[in-house]
């Protein structure tokens, strides 16, 4: 079947700009997690979706960042007032419902602030 | 001291070797353990999974965890130079507002020469 999807897969925004990412899941997982990976690390948490909630944020930067998943299935990432630190991979996650709690990762996006 | 350590490497072996990929975490609350390979330029990919203390196998890899010293591994046999990669080390503390939450370490290099 399909795997989790995320589009764009880059994008190059100028310093102060809005953007949002968008993460479609693997049919039918419940959870839907973000993680940023900067180049040589591992992935850093950043938030993790049970249903339609926020069940943990913890790992948001600051308040320039928030994501959203109306429905229980997409979500979108938004960062605000980008800057260049905020240059990573963005990387989704989503796993079934179950206690595997095991993870499986769409392409990622790519974002460049220049 | 992190949270997830793991040695960057690189390490080199010849193929039909055995690499040895090893892993420490400082929660004792951590109760899921992930290995995820990633190639140059492309998402994390799940290759095994361990709950329990002891050796899981799966094909040419095994997954090894001793709880009591905080300590996983990754055994890859007959590497061939296809396993040239990096290998992340993934714990997931269950429970509270951690779960869902997996904590990487930085990866270890892996390249399998002929």
């Amino acid at each position: 079947g399909a795997g989790v999807s995320q589009t764009p897969s880059n994008k190059v925004t100028e310093k102060g700009k809005y953007v949002e990412l968008r993460c479609d899941p693997i049919s039918g997982h419940t959870a839907l997690y973000w993680y940023r990976q900067s180049l040589g690390q591992g992935p850093e948490f950043l938030i993790y979706f049970q249903g339609t909630g926020a069940a943990d944020d913890s790992g948001l930067p600051n308040d320039r960042f928030f994501a959203v998943r109306p429905e229980g299935s997409v979500s979108t990432l938004k960062i605000q007032r980008t800057e260049r630190g905020d240059s990573a991979v963005y990387l989704c996650a989503s796993s079934p419902r179950g206690s595997s709690y095991e993870q499986y990762f769409g392409p990622g996006t790519r974002l460049t602030v220049t | 001291q992190k949270e997830v350590e793991q040695n960057s490497g690189p390490l080199s072996v010849p193929e039909g070797a055995i690499a040895s990929l090893n892993c420490t975490y400082s929660d004792r609350g951590s109760q899921s353990f992930f290995w995820y390979r990633q190639y140059s330029g492309k998402s994390p990919e799940l290759i095994m999974s361990i709950y329990s203390n002891g050796d899981k196998e799966d094909g040419r890899f095994t997954a090894q965890l001793n709880k009591a010293s905080q300590y996983v591994s990754l055994l890859i046999r007959d590497s061939q130079p296809s396993d040239s990669a990096t290998y992340l080390c993934a714990v997931n503390r269950v429970g509270g507002t951690s779960y869902g939450k997996l904590t990487f370490g930085q990866g270890t290099i892996l390249t399998v020469h002929p």
